[in-house]
């Protein structure tokens, strides 16, 4: 079955500092691949998202993220954090014509940022 | 006025009760979706809906049941409740209009709390 792996469970940062999450996933064939983020006691909203093009994607409030199809990567980046990107970020994966639209979603990474 | 709306947004009930949470959209999507999040699990797939007669099991649909009453609405059921059922609960929502895009609009979750 198709997999979603988020290698990080818990970051700790200090604001200003750079921020890399990890997500892979095992389909091999054709996807789509979603950054969601949720701050506290709210629900998913869409950070950024990837469906065909240039591999890096720029997203809302300076987030962006790479997807690199050899490595079936899809990190995601910010050069610099700030406290109000507390949160827990989402990765996921559509995978085109063989999940039948289903989002699968990995584990999840919480982010706190130390002011 | 939220797109996605989901009731009741919290629940505390007893083992054995039934419990029913209603998703309502008006975003005039075909697909509709319930998932459960739980702390370091992301987001479990339930049961999805692409048309009012389509009906599916995602990957932990035991102990659930859905009704999609109408292309809005899209109900979620425990007709027992345990407590390993206790999470927060998502309705989500897509539209395939695009190629496959997979991308969700979630409701604000219903927190359910079984003792």
């Amino acid at each position: 079955a198709q997999s979603v792996s988020q290698h990080n469970h818990h970051v700790i940062l200090s604001e200003a500092a750079s921020l890399e999450l990890g997500c892979n996933y095992s389909y091999g064939g054709t996807v789509n691949l979603f950054w969601y983020v949720q701050y506290p006691g709210q629900h998913l909203q869409l950070l950024l998202k990837y469906f065909s093009g240039d591999p890096l994607v720029k997203g809302i409030k300076g987030f962006e993220a790479e997807f690199i199809k050899s490595k079936f990567s899809f990190n995601l980046r910010k050069p610099s954090v700030q406290w109000s990107d507390t949160a827990e970020y989402f990765c996921a994966v559509n995978a085109i014509y063989n999940q039948g639209g289903k989002l699968i979603f990995g584990q999840g990474t919480e982010l706190s940022v130390k002011p | 006025d939220a797109d996605v709306t989901q009731t009741p947004r919290n629940r505390i009930t007893k083992t054995g009760k039934r419990i029913m949470l209603e998703c309502s959209q008006t975003k005039g999507h075909d697909r509709m979706y319930w998932y459960r999040q739980d702390p370091g699990l992301g987001l479990r797939l339930i049961y999805y809906s692409f048309d009012v007669k389509d009906i599916n099991k995602g990957e932990i649909s035991d102990g659930y049941s859905v009704s999609r009453q109408a292309q809005a609405k899209f109900s979620l059921s425990l007709e027992s409740a345990i407590p390993n059922q206790t999470a927060l609960y998502f309705c989500a929502t897509s539209d395939f209009s695009a190629p496959n895009t997979g991308e969700l609009f979630f409701g604000e979750g219903s927190r359910l709390t079984v003792l």
